[in-house]
């Protein structure tokens, strides 16, 4: 199946600091999706991005859908400690589908 | 809106044993579906569903769903085995792009 491949798979910032990661597939995507995990929750949506180079931000997350379609990037400003967690991707086309990165770990330090 | 709700959160089965993860979801959407999440594996789709009455499989063997109405969306596991050890994420979306994640069932199987 179509696979994304998200980077870095972990983080280890001080708070404060801003963070970025990103995902990458070799297919086009129609949609690209942010979602971040709580340790014993399901996955929570945080930015949903619907067009090639749509830049959307939600308080301190910023993430853009790539020019190309195969890419997307998000960025956390000014980190906190709850923004601990698993941060995934996931893309979508035509079939409605969706397909994940394996996540990324960020873990915040005081 | 209680938005998607998950039971049990936690359940261990006997290998054999059968069960039925529950998935329910208030917000009128279309599209269900079911994924299980392995720690280095990411979310794998196991079953969707586009609307009450459909129902696609994505892996074989070892579940079933049934989508008798737009609210629920069951999942069952006809004879556990070990591999099944998992958690079992639920989502609903409107049309299967933005897709909004229950809580998660943890399961394992002895």
């Amino acid at each position: 199946g179509q696979q994304l491949n998200q980077s870095p798979q972990s983080m280890f910032i001080q708070e404060g600091e801003d963070v970025s990661m990103n995902c990458t597939s070799s297919s086009i995507f129609n949609t690209w999706l942010w979602y971040k995990q709580d340790p014993g929750e399901g996955p929570v949506l945080l930015i949903a991005l619907y067009k090639a180079g749509e830049l959307t931000s939600n308080g301190r997350l910023t993430a853009q859908f790539g020019i190309t379609r195969k890419d997307s990037f998000l960025n956390i400003s000014a980190s906190i400690p709850s923004d601990v967690g698993i941060y995934f991707c996931g893309s979508g086309g035509s079939n409605y589908k969706l397909t994940f990165g394996k996540g990324t770990l960020l873990t915040v330090n005081p | 809106n209680a938005g998607v709700t998950q039971t049990p959160k936690f359940h261990i089965l006997k290998t054999g044993q059968s069960m039925t993860l529950q998935c329910a979801q208030d917000m009128n959407h279309g599209y269900m579906s079911w994924y299980r999440q392995d720690p280095g594996m990411g979310l794998r789709l196991i079953y969707y569903s586009a609307a009450a009455g459909t129902t696609d499989k994505e892996v074989p063997n070892g579940y079933n769903v049934s989508r008798l109405n737009t609210e629920d969306f069951p999942l069952r596991l006809v004879s556990a085995a070990p591999s099944q050890t998992s958690v079992y994420l639920c989502a609903s979306s409107y049309r299967g792009e933005t897709q909004y994640f229950g809580p998660g069932t943890r399961l394992l199987v002895l």
